[in-house]
């Protein structure tokens, strides 16, 4: 059985840039969430996917989007980088909606 | 107020003894909840589910408490290989999910 696998694993971009982040879920996981996690804080919830479609979002501006693709992976965008969206981006796939999740070893996107 | 507050810690404890943390949530809708424990620069494991009636796995115990909003985990017995932070979750349910995690509790155990 396969984990949770994101790519990549560090990232470096300027500011007004743009990133897409890759993750693929565990086998027979339909629902993905992602995260931003600064140092020395807990996961901040960004938005999560059920079977293609948005589930819930945090407390992020539009220029953070997503998309779940029909194999259940999924991509988070994010435009116009600004300085603060320097953080650990981590993704986890579950069951399903309010199931337990299993997280990737995150990206690190550091923007200059 | 934060909608999920959890002690940062750190404790700091001798191999051995019993640990406490407490989780508070303000959600009274909340419906599932979680333990993780995340070790330095890694990514959050998934320690255990948080069930009404309360759970227990090996050394830890973890407990709802629905009236008072909040949730604990009981480390009995720790082990150096317990030093971690442990954070906390809460889905706050509904048709939209809206998954919340504590800031995380610091735990060091001593020889």
């Amino acid at each position: 059985e396969t984990g949770v696998t994101q790519s990549p694993t560090h990232l470096i971009k300027t500011r007004g840039q743009q990133v897409t982040l890759r993750c693929s879920s565990q086998s027979g996981h339909n629902t993905v969430s992602w995260y931003q996690q600064a140092l020395g804080q807990g996961p901040q919830f960004i938005f999560q996917y059920y079977r293609e479609e948005e589930n819930g979002r945090g407390n992020f501006p539009p220029r953070f989007s997503g998309l779940q693709f029909p194999n259940y992976s999924s991509e988070l965008n994010v435009n116009a980088l600004e300085l603060d969206d320097s953080a650990l981006y981590l993704c986890a796939s579950s069951l399903g909606v309010g199931q337990p999740q299993h997280f990737g070893d995150g990206t690190r996107l550091s923007i200059l | 107020r934060k909608e999920v507050e959890q002690d940062p810690g750190p404790f700091n404890v001798p191999e051995g003894a019993t640990v406490a943390f407490n989780c508070t949530y303000s959600n009274s809708a909340s419906q599932s909840f979680f333990w993780y424990r995340q070790d330095c620069r890694k990514e959050p494991k998934l320690l255990m589910s948080v069930y009404s009636s309360g759970n227990e796995d090996g050394r830890f115990t973890a407990q709802l408490n629905r009236a008072s909003q909040y949730i604990s985990l009981l480390i009995r017995d720790s082990k150096l290989s317990d030093s971690a932070t442990y954070l906390c979750v809460v889905n706050g349910g509904s048709s939209a999910s809206k998954i919340i995690f504590g800031s995380g509790t610091r735990l060091s155990i001593r020889p």
